[in-house]
């Protein structure tokens, strides 16, 4: 079986922009949650989706959202970014929900906002 | 809120020598526990977890971890690191909050 997908692996932006990040799944897995990670900050839990709904959310401002495709792709939008967004963005596919399975993780997005 | 405690921050061992990474977790209900691995430049990837059942659990490449309920503890152990094993590893849980909860990781460094 393929992996979590992740595109695109790296991203420069400015302050001010928005961004739009994509995971594709495990086939077979319908949940898919979203992870940021920063030397400071370590992983963070920023949001879980299962069979096109949001299940739970992280402590992360409103202007991170997402959203879950019929096929279970998911995709991470984040605007009017600031410096202190620049992380890398994680995605992790299960099969079940709710942290109940193994999460198995893609390879990331590097943001860099300037 | 759940949280885990990792205390090792960075770990420098020579090759051949025995590797114990603590981990500890705050949550008093059912959890699932799992150790992840990043290699550099490589994503986070699983090197075993805990549901249910016998609390020593053994992983890929030579890895164990023992569950000790009463402790709150997950600790990682290999009998003999190689160099190949340096990499920055990752305790998790899940519990009542229903997401994965990570430490701030260890960072393993073995000399050859």
């Amino acid at each position: 079986k393929a992996g979590v997908t992740q595109t695109p692996r790296y991203l420069i932006k400015t302050r001010g922009q928005q961004v739009t990040l994509s995971c594709s799944p495990i086939s077979g897995h319908r949940s898919v949650s979203w992870y940021q990670q920063t030397p400071g900050q370590g992983l963070q839990f920023l949001f879980e989706y299962f069979s096109e709904t949001q299940r739970n959310k992280g402590n992360f401002p409103g202007r991170f959202s997402g959203r879950q495709f019929s096929n279970s792709r998911s995709e991470m939008n984040v605007s009017t970014l600031e410096l202190g967004d620049s992380a890398l963005y994680l995605c992790a596919s299960s099969q079940l929900a709710g942290g109940t399975d193994t999460q198995y993780f893609g390879p990331g997005t590097r943001l860099t906002v300037l | 809120a759940q949280s885990v405690s990792q205390h090792n921050h960075h770990v420098i061992l020579s090759e051949a020598a025995s590797l114990e990474l603590g981990c500890n977790y705050s949550y008093g209900g059912t959890v699932n526990l799992f150790w992840y691995v990043q290699y550099p430049g490589q994503h986070l990837q699983l090197l075993l977890k805990y549901f249910s059942g016998d609390p020593l659990v053994k992983g890929i490449k030579g890895f164990e971890a023992e569950f000790i309920k009463s402790k709150f503890s997950f600790n990682l152990r290999k009998p003999s690191v190689q160099w190949s094993d340096t990499a920055e590893y990752f305790c998790a849980v899940t519990g009542s909050a229903r997401q994965l909860t990570f430490g701030s990781g260890t960072q393993l460094t073995v000399l050859p």
